[in-house]
């Protein structure tokens, strides 16, 4: 079974720092996804980025980055310049295709990020 | 505006009665999905679906039913089988269900009395 790890429950920052999340996961197939997503208060989940496995170049988007290291099966978010929208749960999601037409889609338990003024 | 419809927002329930759950989309996707949100748990899978009238079992479908007659409909039951129902239920849709976006509604808070 696929299993995702986010280990730091809650985490804070101050507006216009950087703050990495951490997350690894556990698999043993070798064509798989992993997204970060955003749950702001209003509950409304929307995805940060997107990893494809087989891609060696860490994915971007704006002040939103990714480190993946997929031999230590680790994929960390980094937000740089840190704004007050960015109050929000983060999870990490890990997509993999299991055969017979079934796939696996794990989310962690999330990690509750405060931008502090 | 495209996008995905849960309804209710809010659901309170006495044990022991089923409940329905509505999911609703005009994304044109394929896959659907049901998830389950707890404090401190993140999300569970309860029923995935990939095309009409094919439905799987996620991590926790004990308890659930779907049904997927249409493919801009997902509705999820929670039956009297489910020994805590209390939860905030999330559904979400996606373009191709192994690589693509999930796209989530607003999700239902479901309460039993």
């Amino acid at each position: 079974a696929q299993t995702v790890t986010q280990s730091q429950p809650e985490m804070s920052v101050q507006e216009a720092e950087t703050v990495t999340l951490s997350c690894t996961y556990d698999t043993s197939e070798s064509n798989y996804y992993l997204f970060w997503y955003k749950q702001p208060p209003s509950r409304q989940m929307i995805l940060v980025i997107r990893q494809e496995a087989y891609k060696q170049q860490n994915a971007t988007e704006n002040r939103f980055s990714v480190n993946f290291q997929k031999a230590a099966k680790s994929f960390s978010l980094k937000i740089s310049d840190s704004q007050l929208g960015d109050t929000a749960m983060y999870f990490c999601a890990f997509i993999a295709y299991s055969g017979a037409g079934s796939y696996q889609l794990t989310f962690g338990k999330g990690t509750k990020l405060s931008v502090i003024p | 505006d495209g996008g995905i419809t849960q309804s209710p927002k809010y659901l309170f329930r006495k044990e022991g009665q089923n409940v329905t759950l509505s999911c609703e989309q005009n994304l044109n996707h394929d896959a659907m999905y049901w998830y389950r949100q707890d404090p401190g748990q993140g999300l569970r899978l309860i029923y995935y679906s990939q095309i009409v009238n094919d439905f799987q079992k996620g991590d926790i479908a004990e308890g659930y039913s779907v049904s997927r007659e249409k493919k801009e409909s997902f509705p999820l039951t929670v039956t009297s089988a489910q020994k805590n129902p209390t939860a905030f239920y999330l559904c979400a849709s996606s373009i191709f269900g192994y690589t693509g976006e999930l796209f989530f509604g607003e999700g239902s808070r479901l309460t039993v009395l």
